[in-house]
């Protein structure tokens, strides 16, 4: 089936420093993703939804300019929190639009975010 | 704004129980309805998908029903095992949208 996955599955980093995550469509190419934030106990909330070779599209109350996305290549976009806050501790998850399977999402196995 | 719902947030049975998990959402103009299961730390599972001109969605002991009209749909395991435990996550998603919104999940468990 197809797999997506993430890298680093955790990270931990000081306030102020920026933190890159990568979500990889490993057998399958996506013309779109989207990533996702999960609050302990909370629903998933998409951020934005990433299309290869163009600007994201972000949720309202997403800053843009605090969580950077580039979807780089049909099977690679990576989502970079900067200037990260204690508040931006959070599990994030991609998923990835099969460009043949319109309607399915693929996830990936989420990044755990911790800023001390 | 569509909100979904899920009843109930925790749920604990014996092993070999059938359940059924809860869900419901104000919006009843949702294109499909999507049951995944989530285990502790990892991704989401895609379990079942209903179209909107769907009743129900069966796989192996699962089957997923869907009440468009009323906002409701509900996920029945038959028989349940220790590894099904997870917490099952309901969402929905609307016409000309691939957005899904999510309920909060239901936290399964079952004990042998």
């Amino acid at each position: 089936g197809a797999v997506v996955s993430q890298h680093p599955s955790r990270v931990i980093c000081k306030s102020g420093t920026s933190v890159k995550i990568e979500c990889r469509s490993l057998d399958f190419q996506a013309t779109t993703m989207f990533w996702y934030r999960q609050f302990p106990k909370q629903s998933l909330m998409l951020m934005a939804t990433s299309n290869e070779g163009s600007k994201a599209t972000y949720e309202q109350g997403v800053e843009k300019d605090k969580f950077l996305i580039n979807h780089a290549s049909l099977t690679l976009s990576t989502l970079t929190v900067t200037s990260a806050h204690p508040e931006d501790s959070s599990f994030y998850i991609c998923s990835a639009r099969d460009i043949a399977l319109k309607e399915t999402q693929y996830f990936g196995p989420g990044t755990r975010l911790l800023v001390l | 704004k569509q909100e979904v719902t899920q009843i109930p947030a925790a749920l604990s049975v014996p092993e070999g129980e059938n359940l059924v998990l809860n869900c419901s959402f104000t919006d009843s103009a949702i294109y499909n309805l999507q049951w995944f299961r989530q285990d502790p730390g990892k991704g989401l599972t895609s379990l079942l998908l209903i179209q909107s001109s769907q009743r129900e969605q069966t796989s192996g002991r699962l089957n997923a029903s869907l009440d468009k009209s009323s906002g409701r749909s509900t996920l029945y395991i038959a028989a349940s095992q220790p590894g099904d435990s997870a917490t099952y996550l309901c969402a929905v998603t609307k016409g000309g949208s691939e957005k899904l919104v999510f309920g909060k999940g239901t936290k399964l468990t079952v004990n042998p």
